[in-house]
């Protein structure tokens, strides 16, 4: 069945550090990607989202390529904040009818100043 | 409503007694997911309802979940004979159509501890 793999937290970080967190999915059509974030205590919040090969979402200075050859959607932004930290989930979608999203375990990320 | 909205926000309950939790979704979403998520764990799905039929419920971990939706908004999930090993926090979310590609809108959630 459809999968979402993320690499393994927590990702402790200074302020205006690069970031890169993995993400590689299995699926058998050609889904939607997804980033969701959860900052503490508060739910899930959409990210970016990209719906086909190629495509580029972004959004807050975060950004991830969809990469089919690769399976793999992975998140980076290139100065985190403090105010970055938080658990971020990587997701999928074979948007057709009857499924739902898939997530990853999410990763937590740590920024410090 | 403007967002996905649950109640309770924090509910702690007795083993062996039974939970109702609820989900008013966004105003308009006519599909509406409810998930799982324990400590320290990514989500797991758990129902889906298009409208008011739950096309797929393969993720209810036993046949002391159940969850119905009526009039193609408010959704309860209800969780009979608890057990300590149902304590998470429980998601539920909406979008305007089928499958991911609108997104999903999570409501904060209701975190059920069971003592």
């Amino acid at each position: 069945g459809d999968s979402v793999t993320q690499m393994e937290g927590p990702v402790t970080l200074s302020e205006e550090a690069f970031l890169t967190i993995n993400c590689t999915y299995t699926a058998t059509g050609y889904p939607s990607l997804f980033w969701y974030v959860q900052y503490p205590g508060e739910g899930l919040q959409l990210l970016l989202k990209a719906t086909k090969a190629d495509d580029k979402g972004s959004n807050k200075g975060f950004e991830a390529t969809y990469r089919k050859e690769t399976t793999s959607f992975h998140l980076e932004k290139g100065s985190v904040q403090v105010s970055d930290s938080a658990v971020y989930f990587c997701a999928l979608s074979e948007d057709r009818a009857g499924t739902a999203l898939i997530f990853g375990k999410g990763t937590t990320l740590s920024v410090s100043s | 409503g403007a967002g996905v909205s649950q109640s309770p926000s924090n509910k702690v309950t007795e083993k062996g007694k039974d939970v109702e939790l609820r989900c008013d979704p966004i105003s308009g979403h006519t599909a509406l997911y409810w998930y799982r998520q324990r400590l320290g764990q990514g989500l797991e799905f758990l129902i889906y309802f298009q409208g008011n039929s739950a096309p797929d419920k393969s993720g209810l971990p036993s046949d002391r979940f159940s969850a119905e939706r009526t009039g193609e908004s408010v959704s309860t999930l209800t969780i009979q004979r608890t057990q300590q090993e149902d304590s998470a926090v429980y998601l539920c979310a909406s979008s305007q159509g089928q499958g991911g590609y609108y997104g999903y809108t999570f409501g904060s959630g209701t975190r059920l501890t069971v003592v």
